[in-house]
């Protein structure tokens, strides 16, 4: 089992539509969680980052931590064709760092 | 120059060739990282330096070897790699220790023939 699973995709969304990205985790000891996001030829950029269960809202994003149901959650509201990207969620705690395959997104103009 | 940079942003190389990447990061960071970025899989953490400290994931092969002669300074050494460690090879720093943000360059695209 891997330590974080997401759903590779590819998904594909009409601008101005709500988008729900969704990663599963394992690791118990996972207490920090992230969400980058990465254009085509370049590294990741931090979008959002959470310490243990609960909502964050930044402008059109909101990161959500369910540990009860491992599971991590990030919300796009109002998708511009500037989101198309691939999304990386990510869990770390007690030394250990492990990301999710990623999820390519298109928002279609 | 701001945030992480990495040099060179692209390389070829054959497997018996020797080449090094170099990652320098601008954030006044004491922890930095190299990770390996193929298709379709997660991003595999290869090596940490905290405070100078080495930490490795043992699934490494030895033919990686960094170096990291200070805390803004990162080095990969490639030798006698094999194609299937084409990939993207990525840099990061943060700020302490691997619970923090993690600060991304943009990246080496590796080609081994």
């Amino acid at each position: 089992q891997k330590e974080v699973e997401q759903d590779p995709g590819p998904l594909s969304v009409p601008e101005g539509a709500i988008v729900s990205l969704n990663c599963t985790y394992s690791n118990s000891a996972f207490q920090y969680f992230m969400w980058y996001r990465q254009y085509s030829r370049k590294g990741p950029e931090l979008l959002m980052y959470t310490y243990s269960s609960g909502n964050k809202e930044d402008g059109r994003f909101t990161a959500q931590v369910d540990k009860s149901s491992k599971y991590i959650s990030l919300f796009i509201r109002d998708s511009q064709p500037s989101d198309s990207a691939t999304y990386l969620c990510a869990g770390t705690g007690a030394n250990n760092l492990f990301f999710g395959t990623g999820t390519r997104l298109t928002v279609i103009p | 120059e701001t945030g992480v940079t990495q040099t060179p942003r692209h390389l070829v190389m054959g497997m018996t060739n020797k080449k090094s990447l170099k990652c320098e990061q601008h954030l006044g960071h004491n922890a930095m990282y190299w990770y390996k970025q193929s298709a379709k899989k997660p991003l595999e953490l290869m090596f940490v330096y905290s405070l100078e400290e080495r930490v490795e994931n043992n699934s490494v092969p030895s033919r990686f070897s960094p170096e990291c002669p200070n805390s803004s300074h990162l080095f990969l050494h490639l030798h006698t790699l094999q194609p299937e460690d084409s990939a993207l090879y990525l840099c990061a720093s943060t700020p302490r220790n691997w619970d923090d943000e993690q600060y991304f360059g943009p990246g080496t695209r590796l080609t081994v023939t």
